[in-house]
């Protein structure tokens, strides 16, 4: 496989459920992120690893729990969550955080499309 | 708060024509300025970005920059219908690092 991958792609939980997004990229880069996506919404960045440090949190609820044990992989554990969460979560990686260009570019997985009733 | 803004559209132009999308941005320290076109249900994808004041050229893109207006925009020559999506403009503010700034997009259509 190439590029960045997701799974699951559509995942319907209940607000007491736990589950868990993956994400794995498979292009040597050293930083990922997590995004969300909402209907009529701009693109949030959620949070960022750099060689499996977390560099950034952007006020995101603590029922988002994100783990990256390696530079390839990148988790978001979910629970309790609610359902204005629901949303397109995207993974993204890049091979650094900054340029130029080529270096910061970030490339997207195809994204999980979360339902939460 | 830094922010990023994009007419939301659509757009609509004729098979052939040229689009023009605009976006403009908040922070004057802005230092790397991207474009992605995001298709309906799907994650947006790459087009270009741009770094220097002035026209970049990619195939049927370009990419202009204009640092002390705080404006970047997209060029489509030759738009095809399969062009039809939404482009979004993303800005990584001075000091920060991997931080970009989405605008909420532009949707564009072709018309055959």
């Amino acid at each position: 496989e190439t590029g960045v991958t997701q799974t699951p792609r559509h995942l319907v939980m209940g607000m007491t459920n736990k589950k868990s997004l993956k994400c794995e990229q498979h292009l040597g880069h050293n930083a990922m992120y997590w995004y969300k996506q909402s209907a009529k919404k701009p693109l949030e960045l959620m949070f960022v690893y750099s060689l499996e440090e977390r560099v950034e949190n952007n006020s995101v609820p603590s029922r988002f729990s994100p783990e990256c044990p390696n530079s390839s992989h990148l988790f978001l554990h979910l629970h309790t969550l609610q359902p204005e969460d629901s949303a397109l979560y995207l993974c993204a990686s890049s091979q650094g955080l900054a340029g130029p260009g080529y270096q910061e570019t970030q490339y997207f997985g195809p994204g999980t499309r979360l339902l939460v009733l | 708060q830094k922010e990023v803004e994009q007419n939301s559209g659509p757009l609509s132009v004729p098979e052939g024509a040229i689009a023009s999308l605009n976006c403009t941005y908040s922070d004057r320290g802005s230092q790397s300025f991207f474009w992605y076109r995001q298709y309906s249900g799907k994650s947006p994808e790459l087009i270009m970005f741009i770094y220097s004041n002035g026209d970049k050229e990619d195939g049927r893109f370009t990419a202009q920059l204009n640092k002390a207006s705080q404006y970047v925009s997209l060029l489509i020559r030759d738009s095809q219908p399969s062009d039809s999506a939404t482009y979004l403009c993303a800005v990584r503010g001075g000091g920060s690092q991997g931080n970009l700034i989405f605008g909420k997009g532009t949707k564009l259509s072709v018309k055959p």
